[in-house]
């Protein structure tokens, strides 16, 4: 069935710094994929769509230059938190948009979990 | 997508069959039905989903009322392992956004 790898899954930064989470459908190519944030106790909320060779679209209120996304190919997604800060500390989630097979719909990845300390 | 509606919470003995409703009064013609599950901090686990017709596979069924409006899932033997939060989404699909609601908590207790 479809999979969509997600790494890391954990991963602790100083704040200023950036973090990359990458995304990869591993037995599929995706020309779809979407990023969605999760804080604790709560529904996950979509940040952007990503388009293989083009740019995003980004949700209202979700800045572009401080969450970068590249998919440069049919099988990577990146998301890279810049400047990160104690409030970017959340559940990041991936998800690609599978259209054969008997798994038809949107496979999501396990998550990165991101503490900005 | 059209907004969804599902309580917050319910709990099913082990064993048991889990019914769990989703309101969908607006949704569109083009608008299937999804299911999607998160056990705590994981992704989304795709269940289920329709448009029309009532659908099964090995993992749950689904019915959707002749109007649309609304839908049940049912977990036919609910095991511990199926606590988790359960979202009922509707969307054209098709490279569209899937838009969260707030779900329901399943908690399945022995």
């Amino acid at each position: 069935g479809a999979v969509v790898s997600q790494h890391p899954s954990r991963v602790i930064c100083k704040s200023g710094t950036s973090v990359k989470i990458e995304c990869r459908s591993l037995d599929f190519q995706a020309t779809t994929m979407f990023w969605y944030r999760q804080f604790p106790k709560q529904s996950l909320m979509l940040m952007a769509t990503s388009n293989e060779g083009s740019k995003a679209t980004y949700e209202q209120g979700v800045e572009k230059d401080k969450f970068l996304i590249n998919h440069a190919s049919l099988t990577l997604s990146t998301l890279t938190v810049t400047s990160a800060h104690p409030e970017d500390s959340s559940f990041y989630i991936c998800s690609a948009l599978t259209t054969s097979g008997t798994n038809y719909g949107y496979t999501f990845g396990s998550g990165t979990r991101l503490t900005v300390v | 997508d059209a907004k969804t509606t599902q309580p917050p919470s319910m709990d099913c003995a082990e064993g048991r069959a889990a019914n769990l409703p989703c309101n969908h009064s607006t949704i569109s013609g083009n608008e299937y039905v999804y299911w999607y599950r998160q056990i705590h901090s994981q992704g989304p686990q795709y269940i289920i989903h329709g448009l029309k017709n009532n659908e099964t596979n090995e993992m749950a069924s689904l019915i959707i009322t002749e109007d649309r409006k609304s839908s049940t899932l049912i977990l036919p033997h609910a095991t511990l392992r199926d606590t988790a939060v359960y979202y009922c989404i509707a969307s054209t699909g098709g490279g569209n956004k899937l838009t969260f609601g707030t779900g329901t908590q399943l908690k399945v207790e022995l």
